[in-house]
């Protein structure tokens, strides 16, 4: 089946550093990928969705200029967290969806393994 | 903004079927309903999907209500491994983000 990766799968830095973490879809290629955040014990929340070559698209309450995302080819996209504090320690999740969606493979979007980011 | 309504949490003796419902009233003609599950710690794995027909696959089961209004999803004989949060989710497949709801937090009892 269809494989998505991430990387690193955790990160501890300081307060105020910058953490980039990487969402590769290995045997597809993923016009749209999407970020979520999970806090411990809560659903999956959208944060992003990143179109390849284009900007991404934030949900409403999600500061573009904080989560800054990259979709530089279809098969990566990049989510970096500028300034980190330790209200941002979260689980981030990415999923990418298959551009050739219709070849009845049954579903259509993969999700990765999270990333686990802690902010001292 | 999520259009489910599951109940926070279950339990199911392990080797008995799991039935886990899905309230979507405000589903449209269009739109699918999904299930994922989540392991602790773990990115969420799809289980199955339908629009309007019951479908089966090798994880479960999915049965749909005629008016589409609600769902099951069905494990049938759940082993201590499917304990994870399951999460049921309309999508409108032409068009792209998933929300996700509260989910079912399933655990199987030895």
């Amino acid at each position: 089946g269809a494989v998505v990766s991430q990387h690193p799968s955790w990160v501890i830095c300081k307060s105020g550093t910058s953490v980039k973490i990487e969402c590769r879809s290995l045997d597809f290629q993923a016009t749209t990928m999407f970020w979520y955040r999970q806090f411990p014990k809560q659903s999956l929340m959208l944060m992003a969705t990143s179109n390849e070559g284009s900007k991404a698209t934030y949900e409403q309450g999600v500061e573009k200029d904080k989560f800054l995302i990259n979709h530089a080819s279809l098969t990566l996209s990049t989510l970096t967290v500028t300034s980190a504090h330790p209200e941002d320690s979260s689980f981030y999740i990415c999923s990418a969806r298959d551009a050739t969606w219709t070849s009845g493979r049954g579903n259509e979007q993969f999700f990765g393994p999270g990333t686990r980011l802690t902010v001292l | 903004d999520a259009k489910t309504t599951q109940p926070p949490s279950m339990d199911c003796a392990e080797g008995r079927a799991a039935n886990l419902p899905c309230n979507h009233s405000t589903i449209s003609g269009n739109e699918y309903v999904y299930w994922y599950r989540q392991i602790h710690s773990q990115g969420p794995q799809y289980i199955i999907h339908g629009l309007k027909n019951n479908e089966t696959n090798e994880m479960a089961s999915l049965i749909i209500t005629e008016d589409r209004k609600s769902s099951t999803l069905i494990l049938p004989h759940a082993t201590l491994r499917d304990t994870a949060v399951y999460y049921c989710i309309v999508f409108y497949r032409m068009g792209n983000q998933f929300y996700f709801g509260t989910g079912t937090s399933l655990t199987v009892i030895p």
